[in-house]
């Protein structure tokens, strides 16, 4: 256990439904980052915060994806109008140092 | 952020030293090489980094070239458990760089 916690582990939705998930970090962790990791694919970056900025956004990532950081706390992250192309493990990590520490991901299906 | 080359996979017996090798021959001076593993299932594992000198922990030892174009990384004696994905990472994120950036890694499987 690394102390960052991802819910929920599974989520099974239908193509056109929004879904959303939720990270909490290591407490004293600033740093917080999303990735999406796809079968035989090392993980993919999402987007970065410092506290409750937003710092980077990978211009890969659709317009139908955004996350949020209220105070700097826990995050979420929503995909609205899922698409089959959206099933991946999402993946969140915290970081203070430069280490990053990873939780175990959401297992995202889209039928 | 620099690029790297890893072989796609490799095999070792259980008990012996596993080294992967990792090429980083666009390195920049203020670059860190980072080790990280991801056994099935789980989110990555951060196992160690360096910048020039060798450097050790309980998990694994880092070999850097002299020139920095190149490193290794050790796993004095492999068990089973450290079948996994492992991925060589440059990146100065301790100095400001935002995120790191994972290539395919390295897929080792240690044999009984």
């Amino acid at each position: 256990d690394t102390g960052v916690s991802q819910n929920p582990r599974h989520k099974i939705t239908k193509r056109g439904q929004n879904v959303t998930f939720r990270c909490d970090p290591i407490s004293e962790h600033n740093r917080l980052y999303w990735y999406r990791q796809t079968l035989g694919q090392g993980p993919e970056f999402l987007t970065y915060f410092q506290n409750e900025a937003q710092l980077e956004k990978s211009r890969l990532l659709s317009d139908r994806f955004s996350a949020e950081r209220p105070k700097g706390s826990f995050s979420t992250l929503e995909i609205q109008r899922t698409e089959q192309g959206d099933s991946a493990m999402y993946l969140c990590a915290s970081s203070l140092t430069g280490k990053l520490f990873f939780g175990s991901g959401t297992q995202l299906s889209v039928l | 952020d620099a690029k790297t080359t890893q072989p796609p996979s490799m095999d070792c017996a259980e008990g012996r030293a596993a080294n992967l090798p990792c090429n980083h021959s666009t390195i920049s001076g203020n670059e860190y090489v980072y080790w990280y593993r991801q056994i099935h299932s789980q989110g990555p594992q951060y196992i160690i980094h360096g910048l020039k000198n060798n450097e050790t922990n309980e998990m694994a030892s880092l070999i850097i070239t002299e020139d920095r174009k190149s490193s290794t990384l050790i796993l004095p004696h492999a068990t089973l458990r450290d079948t996994a994905v492992y991925y060589c990472i440059v990146s100065n994120i301790i100095q400001g760089a935002q995120k790191l950036v994972f290539g395919q890694g390295t897929r080792l499987t240690i044999n009984p």
